[in-house]
């Protein structure tokens, strides 16, 4: 069965620093992935999604996520914090065409330190 | 065009008693999902219909838990009788289509239930 492991279930860094979360998935056949982001009192929100097409993933607010197979990774990152990018990161995994269902990491709660 | 909306925001019984959330999705969104996120845990899938009709019960955790989509519109989620372990934030989804790779999932911000 496919899973994902969100590596940190608390990150900090400065503002304007790289933004790192990390993602492993487990997957027998090639999987589908999504990062989304939950700001607070808010519902998750899909930042971005892997289906297959490039491995650089482009999202919104600046976030990108790179698909390594041979590395079974996800990580979504950023290349400048900005505080209102404070928020809780869940990583999460579908396969197609199986029981479609999405699966979804621990979370991760990004802090932006002044 | 509004979101997914949920009621009510928090929820706070004791033990045996009963509660029913709510969920209105997305007008015209035929595909609805309740998942449930247990403190410390991941998200986890209870269900999902479309329109009236369960698709995918399999994550509903027991016969305690009842949800109903009648008429094809909002949805309700009810607890009979609640246990500690049913505790955590429920979450509400909708979606136009099924396919999770192409339909976006759009989730409202949850109901955080607490049982005592």
């Amino acid at each position: 069965a496919q899973s994902v492991t969100q590596l940190g279930s608390h990150v900090s860094v400065s503002e304007g620093a790289l933004v790192l979360l990390r993602c492993n998935y487990s997957s027998s056949v090639p999987p589908y992935l999504f990062w989304y982001v939950q700001y607070p009192n808010q519902g998750l929100q899909l930042l971005l999604k892997y289906t297959s097409a490039a491995t650089l993933v482009k999202g919104i607010n600046g976030f990108e996520a790179e698909f390594k197979k041979s590395e079974t990774s996800f990580h979504l990152t950023k290349p400048s914090a900005h505080m209102s990018d404070a928020a809780e990161y869940f990583c999460a995994v579908s396969i197609l065409n199986r029981d479609d269902k999405i699966i979804f990491g621990k979370g991760t709660r990004l802090h932006i330190l002044p | 065009e509004a979101g997914v909306t949920q009621f009510p925001s928090h929820s706070v019984i004791e033990k045996g008693q009963t509660v029913t959330l709510r969920c209105d999705p997305i007008s015209g969104h035929d595909n609805l999902y309740w998942y449930r996120r247990v403190m410390g845990k991941e998200i986890k899938f209870l269900l999902h219909f479309v329109k009236e009709s369960k698709q995918d019960e399999s994550g509903m955790p027991n016969n305690r838990f009842l949800a109903e989509r009648t008429g094809g519109t909002y949805s309700t989620l009810k607890v009979q009788p609640a246990e500690l372990e049913d505790s955590g934030v429920y979450f509400c989804a909708s979606s136009q289509g099924d396919r999770v790779a192409y339909n976006e999932q759009f989730f409202g911000p949850g109901t955080r239930l607490t049982v005592l």
